[in-house]
């Protein structure tokens, strides 16, 4: 059974700093995506990462995968506000065909 | 516009009532997913349909039905079955046989039975 842990599970943070998300997951895959949800609303594509040392970055948000280490990282650097929200890591096994196993999710807080 | 449209936003019922959700895309996608997600916690698959007239059940299917008649639409069922329905439904789309699975999400039906 394919697991995604991501932690830390809650963060909060101030304005102009630097933190890093983890996420692991258990099984052979090349693909992880990223996901971001507002309270209340729907889940939003972030990053979409296909091969083993693909790096993305989108603004003050950088996501990274080492298929190898089964570990996925985003980055954010210079916190604001506006990126407070829950963030979603997401794994397709080989087996698994289209189906995605999520994280839990990694509620982030960012405060003035 | 292409994108998922799930209708309708709200949904209230009695308890004891089948209720059906509404799923449509028109991304000329092949497979469709619902999710379940409770307040402060991840998404638990119900039920997801690769193709056409065929669908598996997810890791929480109890409860619920799924058809898949057109490509373009997968709706839900909660049936009375269900033991705990009130929660935030989210369906799902992507690709398949591409290089990626990337799944583009609806808006979300929110329900709540009592």
């Amino acid at each position: 059974e394919l697991k995604v842990e991501q932690n830390p599970l809650f963060l909060s943070m101030q304005e102009g700093k630097n933190y890093t998300i983890y996420c692991n997951y258990s099984t052979t895959s090349d693909r992880l995506y990223w996901y971001r949800q507002d309270p209340g609303k729907s889940l939003e594509s972030l990053f979409v990462l296909l091969s083993n040392g693909a790096v993305k970055q989108e603004g003050r948000l950088m996501a990274s995968l080492d298929t190898k280490a089964r570990l996925s990282t985003l980055h954010i650097t210079a916190a604001v506000h506006d990126l407070s929200a829950t963030y979603f890591c997401a794994v397709d096994g080989e087996t698994s065909g289209s189906r995605l196993t999520f994280g839990e999710g990694t509620q982030l807080t960012v405060n003035p | 516009d292409g994108g998922i449209t799930q209708s309708p936003k709200y949904l209230f019922r009695k308890e004891g009532q089948n209720v059906t959700l509404s799923c449509e895309q028109n991304l000329n996608h092949d497979a469709m997913y619902w999710y379940r997600q409770d307040p402060g916690q991840g998404l638990r698959l119900i039920y997801y349909s690769q193709i056409v007239n065929d669908f598996q059940k997810g890791d929480i299917a109890e409860g619920y039905s799924v058809s898949r008649e057109k490509k373009e639409s997968f709706p839900l069922t909660v049936t009375s079955a269900q033991k705990n329905p009130t929660a935030f439904y989210l369906c799902a789309s992507s690709i398949r046989g591409q290089q990626s699975y990337e799944q583009y999400f609806g808006p979300g039906t929110r329900l709540t039975v009592t």
